[in-house]
């Protein structure tokens, strides 16, 4: 079980909002290390999407957006479309484990 | 234009060592403003952070696999490799090679291979 949570799935329909959660703790996200987004289209590797909570790395529509409050972190998705459709991965740094780890990942529908 | 490509054995047998390079193209190794990873993933599961070194030599490995991962980089290859002994079928995974870019952020990955899928198998 990975120590950040995101819920497994989300949906909406072309054109809405969607927010995908990244929950972390105190030696994490709540330590006030930076987390960062990854979009994994099928079959495909992961493309950086969001860094540093809040950043877009150039090319990325601004539709994506980050944000970090607590010891959790957001993601949001404005005028969903088709091409949405992946999985979708938070990042971040956890003291305990002296090292990075990423959430377990959700998965986004386009209905 | 950055490429990075991995390669080696598509099949291991357990309890032997799995062993893979990633190829840089298009891109220098020898550059402080970058780091390089190595992150895994079952197939039909999500990822998993392996390890990631710096320029300075500094590495830094997942606590679970710490006692079985060894990275190592040949900047005159521009090739950086994993090592994992005593692998299991609990190994068995697309595995992907990364690099960072430390004036973007400290620990993500902007640039990925495409992977390469290792069986542990008999």
């Amino acid at each position: 079980q990975s120590v950040l949570t995101q819920p497994p799935s989300v949906s909406g329909a072309p054109g809405q909002r969607v927010t995908i959660s990244c929950t972390g703790s105190s030696s994490n996200i709540g330590a006030g290390y930076d987390v960062h987004w990854y979009q994994q289209l099928p079959g495909t590797a992961p493309k950086l999407l969001i860094f540093d909570n809040n950043n877009r790395p150039s090319g990325v529509p601004d539709r994506f957006s980050g944000s970090k409050s607590g010891t959790s972190a957001s993601l949001a998705i404005s005028g969903l479309q088709a091409e949405d459709e992946a999985d979708y991965y938070c990042q971040s740094h956890d003291n305990s484990l002296t090292g990075s780890l990423f959430g377990g990942g959700t998965k986004l529908t386009v209905l | 234009q950055l490429h990075l490509q991995e390669s080696g054995p598509e099949l291991v047998k357990p309890s032997e060592t799995l062993s893979l390079t990633c190829t840089v193209s298009g891109g220098s190794m020898s550059n402080s403003a970058y780091y390089w990873g190595w992150i895994r993933q079952p197939p039909g599961r999500g990822l998993e952070w392996l390890g990631t070194f710096f320029y300075s030599g500094t590495t830094y490995y997942s606590p679970s696999l710490k006692s079985r991962v060894t990275m190592s980089v040949d900047t005159s290859k521009s090739q950086f490799s994993l090592k994992l002994t005593s692998v299991s079928a609990a190994d068995t995974a697309i595995y992907f090679c990364a690099r960072g870019t430390v004036t973007t952020c400290d620990d993500c990955f902007d640039s990925w291979g495409q992977g390469t899928l290792v069986t542990v198998s008999s």
